[in-house]
This record gives structure tokens, C-alpha cells and sequence, in this order.
């Protein structure tokens, strides 16, 4: 079974800039997951999709990070422009259903530096 | 609110155990846990959905005490494969039910040594 795809997996950019980066969930999972994992933290929830809408955006910076999810499948999350608190690892994932008992599927994740 | 783990880091040599704790100021309705290996993706370890319920997985098992609103990862006869940082994450409890996100501690880093 193929996991959690994403690209890419290196990212550096100056601040001000923008970036985009790319997932591809497991086959089948309605629901998709972007996470940001600062360095010696815990994975921090942006955004929740199930299928193509969002169940939870509360912790996303709206005034420069969007996302979305086309088709109900793949998923771009962009940050626009970026700022030198926005390096991290962005993290993909996906699980089955949208219950909160669901196992996560995670992507190798994006390493985001930003100078 | 963020669940909190201790300890932040334990060094152990291959053989030896460890417990990590997980705890939160809010009723818990489940508790997850999740390993990730340097420069790799979190893989699930196991969720308790129950208080008091325990569950194992090979040598790692955990527990979850409803009432302390807390849940322990026991490591048993620690292997050099378990080296990584181990993460709880916890879903709040609204009446019978889960209530909020699943929000991640900061992670107890686990080195095992030969």
C-alpha cells in the first residue's frame, strides 16, 4: 500500500517569498491533515479537510497560508508571503474517516527553512 | 490545550526499560501515541479510548488512567529500534463524549544505546 506522498522535501526560501507544497494521501482517506512541526515540538494542527471542505482552519494564519483540496484528493498548502518563523517541517496525513479516534497516516513531511 | 510529557529525554542501554507520561489539565476522552524517527514521519503507535484501558503493541504497551487524566508508555527491554521521539496526542471529553482537536505533547526524546 503506497503512504502519504509529499513534495518537496526541501524547501529553502528567502523571507518574503512564497512556497507551495504538495500532498497525495493513501488511496481512499476522506480526510487530509496539514500539521506544522517546529523544531523539538509536537505537530501542530494548520488545517482539517474531509473530502474537498474544511472541518478545522482555527489554527491556520489566514492573512498568509491557505490551502486547499481539489477534487477531494490531492492537497497544496501555500504560504504567502513567508516570514522566518514560518521554518518548520509541514507534515501531511491522512486517515480513513474524520472521527477522533482515527488512526494518522503521516508523509515524510516538508523541511521548511526560511532565511 | 497541549497535553504535557515527561520526562523530556531518556538515555537507556538496549535491555533496560522506560515509562513516558502524558498529561492533561482537561478530561480526556482517548490518548494516541506516536513515534518518529530523526528525518522520518510519526507512525502511529497505538490510541486508548477507555480509562483504565491498556493495550500493547510487541514490547510497548501504555495505559490510561481517565481520572488522572494521564496515560504512561511503558518500554520493555528496550531495543536500539526504539530510539526516537515519542509523542502523545489527546482528544478532550465533553460529557460522554470526545470534544476539540487532537493536540500533541512536545515529545520525550528516547536514546537507546548498545
Amino acid at each position: 500500500e503506497a503512504g502519504v506522498a509529499q513534495s518537496p522535501r526541501y524547501k529553502i526560501i528567502e523571507k518574503r517569498q512564497s512556497v507551495a507544497f504538495w500532498c497525495n494521501p493513501i488511496s481512499g482517506h476522506a480526510t487530509l491533515y496539514w500539521y506544522q512541526q517546529i523544531l523539538g515540538q509536537g505537530p501542530k494542527l494548520l488545517i482539517q479537510f474531509q473530502n474537498n471542505g474544511v472541518v478545522d482552519d482555527s489554527q491556520l494564519p489566514k492573512d498568509r497560508f491557505s490551502a486547499e483540496r481539489l477534487k477531494g484528493v490531492d492537497s497544496t498548502l501555500k504560504i504567502q508571503p513567508a516570514k522566518l518563523e514560518d521554518s518548520a517541517v509541514y507534515l501531511c496525513a491522512s486517515s480513513f474517516e474524520t472521527g477522533r479516534d482515527e488512526k494518522l497516516f503521516f508523509g515524510s513531511g516538508t523541511q521548511l527553512s526560511v532565511l | 490545550q497541549q497535553p504535557v510529557q515527561s520526562p523530556q529525554a531518556v538515555i537507556l542501554r538496549e535491555g533496560e526499560d522506560a515509562v513516558i507520561n502524558c498529561s492533561s489539565s482537561k478530561a480526556l476522552y482517548s490518548v494516541h501515541w506516536y513515534r518518529q524517527k530523526h528525518g522520518e514521519a510519526p507512525v502511529f503507535l497505538m490510541i486508548l479510548l477507555k480509562g483504565g484501558e491498556q493495550k500493547g503493541h510487541d514490547k510497548i504497551s501504555a495505559s490510561f488512567n481517565e481520572k488522572k487524566q494521564q496515560s504512561s508508555l511503558y518500554l520493555t527491554a528496550s531495543q536500539l529500534s526504539y530510539s526516537g521521539t515519542y509523542f502523545c496526542g489527546t482528544v478532550g471529553r465533553a460529557g460522554g463524549t470526545s470534544y476539540g482537536k487532537l493536540t500533541f505533547g512536545q515529545g520525550t526524546i528516547l536514546t537507546v544505546h548498545p
